[in-house]
């Protein structure tokens, strides 16, 4: 099936920086979610976005709909060791069907 | 809240052999899903479920590949026979309803095929 293009695959950081991580498609999207996954769980939502142009926040995290509908990213500020994981796009395609990324790797140094 | 349940967590077999994994939702969603993922990818639709209906299971192999939610509660996929590429997590989920933003994921689990 059709994947996200997620960048970057990985990232290691200090505590205490700030994270970007975007996802991008060929396809147009009505819904943009982010999960995060932890070693040997589910992956959990961290944002849902719907609509073109939208920016939310939840704590320290901050995602956005592209205005194309065919990109978002997502952006961890301040971040600290519990942030470590695998993160997640996933674009909700017309037909509801959800498409994920290949997720972005996220290591901090405290 | 009990969240969504899966076993076994682990399953090692060799290939040609059956194997079968258990999913028991969240009590009252309705909507129940299988995906698999494979090693450094996301999570794959396989089939989905609203109540005992499959109502899309377009990625699901059927030639090797069978799921069933018989009253409309815990769900079974079962492969058979089993191939090398069919090592991977599989994660159930489920939802009240279709809204995909209020999907919960159980813990998956990790098949590996010798």
């Amino acid at each position: 099936g059709q994947q996200l293009n997620q960048s970057p695959q990985s990232m290691f950081i200090q505590e205490g920086e700030d994270v970007s991580m975007n996802c991008t498609s060929s396809s147009i999207f009505n819904t943009w979610l982010w999960y995060k996954q932890d070693p040997g769980e589910g992956p959990v939502l961290l944002i849902a976005l719907y609509k073109a142009g939208e920016l939310t926040s939840n704590g320290r995290l901050t995602a956005q709909f592209g205005i194309t509908r065919k990109d978002s990213f997502l952006n961890i500020s301040a971040s600290i060791p519990s942030d470590v994981g695998i993160y997640f796009c996933a674009g909700l395609e017309y037909g509801n069907k959800l498409v994920f990324g290949a997720g972005t790797i996220l290591r901090v140094k405290s | 809240e009990a969240g969504v349940v899966q076993s076994p967590r682990y399953k090692i077999i060799e290939k040609k052999q059956p194997v079968a994994f258990w999913c028991n939702p969240i009590s009252g969603h309705n909507t129940l899903y299988w995906y698999r993922q494979n090693l450094g990818q996301g999570p794959e639709l396989l089939i989905r479920y609203e109540n005992e209906e499959a109502v899309d299971d377009s990625q699901l192999p059927k030639d090797r590949f069978s799921a069933e939610r018989l009253k409309g509660v815990d769900s079974t996929l079962k492969i058979q026979p089993a191939e090398l590429g069919d090592s991977a997590v599989y994660l159930c989920a489920s939802s009240l309803d279709a809204l995909w933003r209020t999907q919960y994921f159980g813990p998956g689990t990790r098949l590996l095929v010798l």
